[in-house]
């Protein structure tokens, strides 16, 4: 069955410094893999995603996710955080094949101090 | 519509109380998901439709719950006999049912149960 863990339940950055959240899967079908970002008091949305094309992918924001393979990761970055980076973030793995539903990891929330 | 509406946004109801939460996805997207957000747990899958398919209902807790999907448009998402144990911010996402686009969220009915 599919699964994602998210190392790290709370990560805690300063202002310009990088982001790293990370994000394992198993997945006995080749993955879609998706970050997702939830602000305070708002909803979820799509930060970026991964469906089989380019292994390096850029989302909104100045976010990026580079799928490995070999380590079954999808770790979410961002080279020079902003306080407006604070957030809940979840990783997603698909299913099954195309047209199936997400399985979400508990999320990992990110604090930005200046 | 131009979003994910959900209805109501707020619920509080007394142990043993029935339930109904509404779902309102986007115009046209044929594919339709229930999840269960709980502090610490992240979003837990419910169950799935898709189209004019059977739902994928392998993510309902238990018997209490049960979902429709009425004219592949609007769902409503049922609880009998409510528990403390429900109460939870329950999500509903949208797509165009291609998974590699991911999903659309609505903002949430927030269920307390006293």
């Amino acid at each position: 069955a599919q699964s994602v863990t998210q190392l790290g339940s709370h990560v805690s950055v300063s202002e310009g410094a990088l982001v790293l959240l990370r994000c394992n899967y198993s997945s006995s079908v080749p993955p879609y893999l998706f970050w997702y970002v939830q602000y305070p008091n708002q909803g979820l949305q799509l930060l970026l995603k991964y469906t089989s094309a380019a292994t390096l992918v850029k989302g909104i924001n100045g976010f990026e996710a580079e799928f490995k393979k070999s380590e079954t990761s999808f770790h979410l970055t961002k080279p020079s955080a902003h306080m407006s980076d604070a957030a809940e973030y979840f990783c997603a793995v698909s299913k099954g094949q195309a047209g199936t539903a997400l399985i979400f990891g508990k999320g990992t929330t990110l604090s930005v101090s200046s | 519509g131009a979003g994910v509406s959900q209805s109501p946004s707020n619920k509080v109801t007394e142990k043993g109380k029935d339930v109904e939460l509404r779902c309102d996805p986007i115009s046209g997207h044929t594919a339709l998901y229930w999840y269960r957000q709980s502090l610490g747990q992240g979003l837990e899958f419910l169950i799935y439709f898709q189209g004019n398919s059977a739902p994928d209902k392998s993510g309902l807790p238990s018997d209490r719950f049960s979902a429709e999907r009425t004219g592949g448009s609007v769902s409503t998402l049922t609880i009998q006999r409510t528990q403390q144990e429900d109460s939870a911010v329950y999500l509903c996402a949208s797509s165009s049912g291609d998974i590699s686009w991911g999903y659309t969220f609505g903002s949430g009915t927030r269920l307390t149960v006293v």
